[in-house]
């Protein structure tokens, strides 16, 4: 049972415009949420996260958005470079638990940036 | 330096073979954390580890085993019960209390079943 899900597995966005990828969670119990950023054959690298507590977090080209009571998320990349092209996982913990640092990872959306 | 390492990054195996995939981290992370990641797929949690010399099934244990004998490492051992091993797996850490619980990866290790 697949508890985080991104149901666009691809974008494509020209360069200098905006990329907006979306995430969407099933479990409340959820209070942090990060987004990754992975090259292929390469290991994920930490993009943004934010807390429950809030409900937007930004970091020069890339803001996250968290609406709780929809259960969904979405990362903001602007302008789009073609260095963003890559592929995006969002992930998601309950920090309250035993396995505080587990995270659980969506499919990924994999996005290409174009002149 | 700190970071995490992974050898080799290019494995190969034959079918009904054993194979140990080697994680190392000198960061002084508590946790440690192996993924599966399958063309198409997202990660996929197999096994995890908080503290030394314990650790836990992820959801696709099967056909795999670790061991935490010490807090910096971490091994994975693909055995041959696992129905299809060629994958890229990526190994993990995380300290406990960082603000962003943000988990560190290692650069991955390609297994090939020939």
């Amino acid at each position: 049972d697949q508890q985080v899900k991104q149901n666009s597995p691809s974008l494509s966005v020209q360069e200098g415009r905006i990329s907006i990828l979306n995430c969407d969670y099933t479990n409340s119990m959820f209070d942090y949420f990060l987004w990754y950023k992975k090259y292929p054959a390469e290991g994920p690298t930490f993009l943004i996260s934010i807390s429950s507590i809030k409900d937007k977090n930004e970091d020069g080209r890339f803001t996250v958005f968290l609406n709780k009571s929809a259960k969904h998320l979405s990362l903001h990349i602007v302008p789009s470079q073609p260095g963003d092209s890559a592929v995006y996982f969002c992930a998601a913990s309950d920090t309250t638990t035993d396995s505080w640092g587990k995270l659980q990872f969506g499919a990924g959306t994999q996005v290409v940036v174009t002149p | 330096d700190g970071g995490i390492t992974q050898s080799p990054k290019y494995l190969f195996r034959k079918e009904g073979q054993n194979v140990t995939l080697s994680c190392e981290q000198n960061l002084n992370h508590d946790a440690m954390y192996w993924y599966r990641q399958d063309p198409g797929q997202g990660l996929r949690l197999i096994y995890y580890s908080q503290i030394v010399n314990d650790f836990q099934k992820g959801d696709i244990a099967e056909g795999y085993s670790v061991s935490r004998e010490k807090k910096e490492s971490f091994p994975l051992t693909v055995t041959s019960a696992q129905k299809n091993p060629t994958a890229f797996y990526l190994c993990a850490s995380i300290r406990r209390g960082l603000p962003n619980n943000e988990q560190f990866f290692g650069p991955g290790t390609r297994l090939t079943v020939l």
